[in-house]
């Protein structure tokens, strides 16, 4: 199993601005850094699956960058609105296994 | 398309009874696993199958934990005599390929146990 952090546990954002937030990881035998958007009673949601250090992935609104020397992601909401409400979660592979953070959860005020 | 299915969503039961669950995976999806996923926390690795053959079981608790997916399609979790502490949720994912690190899982809802 694989020590994965996420912070902030959670953040209140107000409609129209920008958050990001962090998932470090282990850099040791780095393959791949995956990214979920978890909302309630709903199938997560694959956002990212980043590789390459210096990578910069974007998907609407949300975007992620990797650092694997240094172990850390960012994700980036631009903007947020209501329906970006939800859990995200970052997760290494140790082989097939993913080894998950607890997440940030992210609540947008209108 | 469909993706990952489980069923039920919500399974209530007293400690002691059989539980089953049941993922049903894309279609096609070559790899099968189970999570479980405690309040507040990420899923952790319970199980991985590769077609029919389970590949790795080394994260389900115990022996009263167990999997199969006999035709490399539809998988069951069954947990036999439940105790409070296995009240969860219990997720699926699948994915096309075999043990491929970079492959993205996709997850199910999700089974919400709670065992009284």
């Amino acid at each position: 199993i694989l020590n994965v952090e996420q912070s902030p546990q959670s953040l209140h954002v107000q409609e129209g601005d920008s958050t990001n937030f962090t998932c470090s990881f282990p850099s040791s035998n780095f393959y791949a850094l995956h990214w979920y958007r978890w909302e309630t009673a709903k199938s997560p949601e694959a956002l990212f699956v980043m590789t390459l250090n210096g990578d910069e992935k974007k998907k609407g609104r949300i975007s992620a960058t990797l650092n694997t020397k240094e172990g850390y992601s960012y994700l980036y909401i631009k903007g947020s609105q209501p329906e970006d409400s939800a859990t995200y979660l970052c997760a290494r592979p140790n082989d097939y296994k993913l080894s998950f953070g607890a997440g940030t959860t992210v609540t947008v005020r209108a | 398309g469909a993706g990952v299915s489980q069923s039920p969503r919500y399974k209530v039961t007293k400690r002691g009874q059989d539980v089953a669950l049941r993922c049903d995976p894309i279609s096609g999806h070559v790899s099968l696993y189970w999570y479980r996923q405690a309040l507040g926390q990420g899923p952790e690795f319970l199980t991985y199958f590769n077609y029919e053959a389970q590949q790795d079981k080394s994260g389900l608790p115990n022996d009263r934990f167990s999997a199969e997916r006999p035709e490399g399609s539809i998988s069951t979790l069954t947990i036999q005599r439940t105790e409070q502490r296995d009240s969860a949720m219990y997720r699926c994912a699948s994915s096309l390929v075999a043990s491929g690190i970079t492959d993205t899982q996709y997850f199910g809802p999700g089974t919400r146990l709670t065992v009284l």
